[in-house]
């Protein structure tokens, strides 16, 4: 079956620091474009961070740049997101994203005191 | 960074036809920007039904089409049944960052 599945998830203080992993089975990421996505509670979706096939191009969203790393190893078939510095306004389940699919089934990060 | 814009709401009656729209505060919205759209239902995880525009997945229902319409992107449902109800997200393109829409709550009534 070709699906992607999210881990690492967790409650975080904030200022703390956590790293998503996204691994894939049933195909090779290293012919996809990959992205992370997030949702808030209650909230509509975020578009994350992107990185390309061979992590020369990196795009991230201004509300995360400077605080998340995404990054790819396409020998272990599975994406990353180290975030740092991390605020309550992160709270979200964070979702990998092949394109032009799969999509994991995400993992809840809390970030809270 | 783009602004993305969604209806916020919007409502067809089962069997009717309706077409979301997906625009984008820097201009037109083209084939460059490859416009996806995803279904959100209720506890469950968002899944593409569109993607490059007007491209299918296996398992987008036929009843799903995508086009650009009048500068923005589109995605028409027609013959709507009652499992179309759901939230739905365009995803535009920006010479490599990425924005979604803020989503339109389809309703089937």
């Amino acid at each position: 079956e070709v699906q992607l599945v999210d881990s690492g998830g967790g409650l975080v203080q904030p200022g703390g620091s956590l790293r998503l992993s996204c691994a894939a089975s049933g195909f090779t990421i290293s012919g996809h474009n990959m992205n992370w996505v997030r949702q808030a509670p209650g909230k509509g979706l975020e578009w994350v961070s992107y990185i390309n096939t061979d992590s020369t191009i990196i795009k991230y969203a201004d509300s995360v740049k400077g605080r998340f790393t995404v990054s790819r190893d396409n020998a272990k078939n599975s994406l990353f997101l180290q975030m740092n510095g991390l605020r309550v306004e992160d709270t979200a389940v964070y979702y990998c994203a092949a394109d032009p699919a799969p999509w994991g089934q995400g993992t809840l990060v809390t970030v809270s005191s | 960074q783009a602004v993305v814009t969604q209806e916020p709401s919007l409502t067809v009656s089962p069997g009717g036809t309706v077409t979301l729209t997906c625009g984008s505060t820097t201009g037109a919205v083209t084939s460059g920007h490859y416009p996806y759209w995803f279904q959100q239902k209720p506890g469950q995880a968002p899944r593409a039904i569109i993607y490059n525009t007007s491209n299918k997945y296996s398992w987008t229902p036929a009843r799903f089409s995508g086009s650009l319409l009048g500068g923005k992107a589109a995605l028409t449902l027609s013959g709507a049944q009652p499992e179309d109800e759901a939230d739905y997200y365009c995803l535009l393109y920006y010479s490599g960052v990425r924005a979604f829409g803020g989503g339109t709550k389809l309703t089937v009534l």
